[in-house]
């Protein structure tokens, strides 16, 4: 069993649609990560975050410590958004991984 | 610029060779790791490495090796005895450990195929 579940698995949408990726973990954490793969396979981090919300531009991420619950949100989404994204949660040196969501944004 | 590189991006072996991934990284970074990625998982742990000269077996270290005697390098062998080893294989690094507190880098990965 997967510690990081994530929801959906595939999501398809259209351009300048609101976008929610969730994620939910079984055990307490430090860190809760939020990355993006791109179609080519290198990935990069996007948030980590322990608490609360962070914003960067059209992207927000959120947690709840309470409810092991964290959500990636994308505003104005656009087809360049079109990825893998992935949720991590900090363990002990290093991360367990969800399976990610794969997100087509449709022009 | 500061990064993380890995080569090559393709790699093809015969079953029974044994193969090595090469990562190199100029962050200054202590903690590097090695990730196996197959189609519809997670990254899952290979090895990782805190120190120069030290490192510890991750959740699935069967069949591979590893070695830290440089901070800038943490090579991957995938040997013979690795029964499936046909995968995208990812090297990260971080200033500490990642699970911890720190963000984590990831390299542009190597795509292992067995012939």
């Amino acid at each position: 069993k997967n510690e990081v579940e994530q929801s959906p698995q595939n999501l398809t949408a259209q351009e300048g649609e609101f976008i929610t990726i969730n994620c939910s973990y079984s055990v307490g954490i430090s860190a809760l990560h939020w990355l993006q793969q791109h179609p080519g396979g290198g990935i990069v981090s996007l948030f980590m975050l322990s608490s609360g919300k962070k914003k960067h531009g059209r992207l927000i991420a959120t947690i709840n410590i309470q409810e092991k619950h964290s959500s990636l949100h994308i505003t104005a989404s656009h087809p360049r958004d079109s990825a893998v994204y992935i949720c991590a949660r900090g363990s002990q040196g290093n991360l367990i991984f969800g399976k990610g969501t794969k997100l087509s944004v449709k022009p | 610029d500061g990064g993380i590189t890995q080569s090559p991006k393709y790699l093809f072996r015969k079953e029974g060779q044994n193969v090595t991934l090469s990562c190199e990284q100029n962050l200054n970074h202590d903690a590097m790791y090695w990730y196996r990625q197959d189609p519809g998982q997670g990254l899952r742990l290979i090895y990782y490495s805190q120190i120069v000269n030290d490192f510890q077996k991750g959740d699935i270290a069967e069949g591979y090796s590893v070695s830290r005697e440089k901070k800038e390098s943490f090579p991957l062998t995938v040997t013979s005895a690795q029964k499936n080893p046909t995968a995208f294989y990812l090297c990260a690094s971080s200033t500490g450990l990642a699970g911890v507190n720190d963000e984590q880098f990831f390299g542009p990965g190597t795509r292992l195929t067995v012939l």
